[in-house]
């Protein structure tokens, strides 16, 4: 009954430097997205997919990039980090339609120097 | 578009008081209505949500929340309050017409429980 699980929950970045952030759920939602949150603002949508092999754009795309080659995983990467990206990102998933809710993950705390 | 407005950032009480957390949303269109609680350190979990139907919905651990069409408002109240509650509540609203079933969030309200 994992659910949703992000790795890493935990990375400290030096400015310019690349990672990838990976999502995997065992529930066959369809649809998977990415949010930062970030003290008093909430969460903000990066990116987004409503099914394997395709991807788009959401509130705060800009410096992030976003894979869906398998259903079950949405990869988020991050070219050349800086110190705005700092905050905690969440991945969710949920079934295909509106109103259903999401399953999030745990989040993976980074920190970008 | 939509956009949410989490009235209070932060609520102080004291157990078994009771307590009200404030939700105003803007939209052009009909929407959905969720919301979230986050625990420390963990992700967010759906509390309850509005899409039809009464416009009092409730959760299983005794919070509830009224769809307010007029006032665009969907307040979460609780009439008793335990430590246990202690943590974030987000509000968010999708479009209903959205098939990335996308959700907005507001900023977050910080519900802290004194004994």
């Amino acid at each position: 009954n994992a659910g949703v699980t992000q790795t890493p929950k935990f990375r400290v970045l030096k400015t310019g430097q690349s990672m990838t952030l990976l999502c995997a759920q065992d529930m066959n939602h369809e649809y998977m997205y990415w949010y930062r949150q970030d003290p008093g603002m909430g969460l903000r949508l990066i990116h987004y997919s409503v099914g394997e092999g395709t991807t788009a754009k959401g509130e705060v795309p800009d410096g992030y990039n976003v894979s869906r080659l398998k259903k079950q995983n949405f990869l988020l990467g991050l070219e050349s980090a800086a110190p705005s990206q700092t905050s905690v990102y969440f991945c969710a998933s949920s079934y295909p339609g509106t109103g259903y809710g999401y399953t999030f993950g745990s989040g993976t705390r980074l920190t970008v120097v | 578009a939509q956009s949410v407005t989490q009235l209070d950032s932060q609520v102080p009480v004291f157990e078994e008081a009771p307590v009200e957390l404030r939700c105003n949303y803007s939209s052009s269109v009909s929407v959905y209505l969720f919301w979230y609680v986050q625990y420390p350190n963990q992700g967010l979990q759906l509390l309850l949500k509005y899409l039809s139907g009464s416009t009092l919905v409730e959760s299983i651990n005794g919070f509830e929340a009224e769809f307010n069409k007029s006032q665009t408002s969907f307040h979460l109240r609780k009439p008793s309050v335990h430590i246990s509650d202690t943590a974030e509540y987000f509000c968010a609203v999708s479009d209903r017409r959205n098939a990335g079933n996308m959700l907005t969030f507001g900023g977050g309200t910080r519900l802290m429980v004194k004994p």
